[in-house]
C-alpha cells in the first residue's frame, strides 16, 4: 500500500535556527497537509496545499512558517527562527482528488526538538 | 471554528470486552468524521470513517455511530484484542480533503 514518507524522523536544532521538514506524499494525491502535535496535546492543523498554493492555514501558521512543493514529489515545511515552543511532532498528510472518498493518509512524523 | 471533545482520555478493558469512545463536535457544518489509530511511535492510521448522510457504519469488529442532531459520534470496538491497544483519535471536518479538527485522543489498553 502506498505511504506518505517523512524525513528526518527526528530533528534536533538550536533555537533561532531554520529547519526544513520533508515529506513525499502518495504519488497520485493532490492535497497536502501539515499538522503538528505538541507532547500531550491534540493534533493541530497547520496548513493545506493544493494546486501549488496554500488553500487554507491556521492561526499557528504565521510568517515563521512556509511550505513548498519544490518538485513533483516533495512537499516541505520550513520553520524559520525556531523557538522552544516549536518542539513537537510534525505530521505530513495527503489525500486524493476533490470528490473522492480517499481519506487523508499520514506519515510517520518528524519529531522536532528545539534546544 | 470547530471544537472536538473526546472522552475518555484513557480506557482499560479486558480482552473480549467492548470499548466505546465518544466524541462531540461544535460545528453543524462538519460532514466527515474519521477515526485514526496510532500505535506507539507509528503513524496515525485510518480505521473507519463516516459521512453525515449515514448514521452508522460497521467494519468487522469496529463500528461508528453518528448523531448529527446531538453532534456526537462514537467508536465501538467489540471483542477487543491486545493488539487493539493504541491511542485512538476522532476528527471532524467538512470533507475528507478539508482540514481535520482532532480530538485529544483516547489511550486504549486491552488487558489479556
Amino acid at each position: 500500500e502506498p505511504e506518505v514518507t517523512q524525513t528526518p524522523s527526528h530533528q534536533v536544532t538550536q533555537m533561532g535556527q531554520e529547519v526544513i521538514l520533508r515529506c513525499v506524499p502518495i504519488s497520485n494525491h493532490l492535497y497536502f497537509y501539515w499538522y503538528r502535535q505538541i507532547l500531550g496535546q491534540k493534533v493541530e492543523f497547520l496548513v493545506s496545499f493544493y494546486n501549488n498554493e496554500i488553500s487554507e492555514k491556521s492561526e499557528i501558521f504565521d510568517d515563521q512558517f512556509s511550505v513548498e512543493r519544490p518538485d513533483g514529489s516533495n512537499f516541505t515545511l520550513k520553520i524559520r527562527s525556531t523557538k522552544l515552543e516549536d518542539s513537537a511532532m510534525y505530521f505530513c498528510a495527503s489525500s486524493g482528488y476533490r470528490g473522492s472518498n480517499q481519506p487523508q493518509h499520514f506519515g510517520d512524523g518528524t519529531r522536532l526538538s528545539i534546544l | 471554528g470547530e471544537n472536538v471533545e473526546q472522552h475518555p482520555s484513557t480506557l482499560s478493558v479486558q480482552e473480549g470486552d467492548s470499548a466505546v469512545i465518544k466524541c462531540t463536535y461544535s460545528d453543524s457544518a462538519s460532514n466527515y468524521f474519521p477515526w485514526y489509530k496510532q500505535e506507539l511511535g507509528k503513524r496515525p492510521q485510518l480505521i473507519i470513517d463516516i459521512r453525515s448522510n449515514v448514521g452508522e457504519k460497521k467494519d468487522q469488529r469496529i463500528a461508528v455511530t453518528l448523531n448529527k442532531t446531538a453532534k456526537h459520534f462514537s467508536l465501538h470496538i467489540t471483542e477487543t484484542q491486545p493488539e487493539d491497544s493504541a491511542v485512538y483519535f476522532c476528527a471532524a471536518s467538512l470533507s475528507n480533503f478539508n482540514k481535520f479538527y482532532f480530538g485529544s485522543g483516547t489511550k486504549l489498553n486491552v488487558k489479556p
